[in-house]
């Protein structure tokens, strides 16, 4: 089984800077990598595929980048309505595998 | 619009048995693979089951294989997940979650409650 680990945590991150978010994984996964934003009481939402692919409707502010076993979500310009969890997702390989969530919180 | 509105949620004590149900709309359903993701309250996101959209495969997360089996009805868009054997820790949100390899769209979940 792959195991993917995010970090940090959690993330103290100011409205209008940046914050960048980890996930690596314990083998190769190409950049077969999604990450899912998740707010209190809801569902989740994709937000990046194929490592950095934005789903339809997301904005320019999130992007994702790297390969092999090292991944970043970044998000520009922070708004109060982007802290939330969000949640790394390899598939790579069978089982399909979250990371345990990085929980993004205003500063 | 993709709509997923999953059913059969509740409490039910350890031991017992449980079929939760998806409907699923605004897609050729038949077309696409269909998944069950699970969370525990409080916890993460932990995928349960995908089935492809003829069911000729199906694959579980191995410390769930043999309690789970997933289906599918083609012809009525719906998806299902029958639970035995329910145990404390499988009191989670089931998600009905449509995507082949990444999870593209989310039901809004049914809440499954182990306890006596």
């Amino acid at each position: 089984e792959i195991v993917m680990t995010q970090s940090p945590a959690t993330l103290s991150v100011s409205p209008g800077e940046r914050a960048s978010l980890s996930c690596r994984a314990s083998q190769s996964i190409s950049n077969q990598l999604a990450w899912y934003q998740q707010k209190p009481g809801q569902a989740p939402r994709l937000l990046i595929y194929a490592t950095s692919s934005r789903a339809t409707g997301i904005p320019a502010r999130f992007s994702g980048s790297g390969t092999g076993t090292e991944f970043t979500l970044t998000i520009n310009s922070l708004q109060t309505g982007d802290f939330a969890a969000y949640y790394c997702q390899q598939y790579n390989a069978w089982p399909r595998t979250f990371g345990q969530g990085t929980k993004l919180e205003i500063k | 619009e993709v709509q997923l509105v999953e059913s059969g949620g509740g409490l039910v004590k350890p031991g017992g048995s449980l079929r939760l149900s998806c409907a699923a709309s605004g897609f050729t359903f038949s077309t696409y693979s269909m998944n069950w993701v699970r969370q525990a309250p409080g916890k993460g996101l932990e995928w349960v089951s995908t089935i492809t959209s003829g069911s000729s495969f199906i694959y579980y997360a191995d410390s769930l294989k043999g309690r789970f089996t997933t289906s599918r009805d083609n012809a009525k868009n719906s998806l299902y997940l029958e639970i035995n054997s329910l145990r404390a820790e499988d009191t989670a949100v089931y998600y009905c979650v449509y995507g082949s390899s990444f999870f593209q769209h989310w039901g809004l979940g049914t809440l499954v409650t182990v306890s006596s």
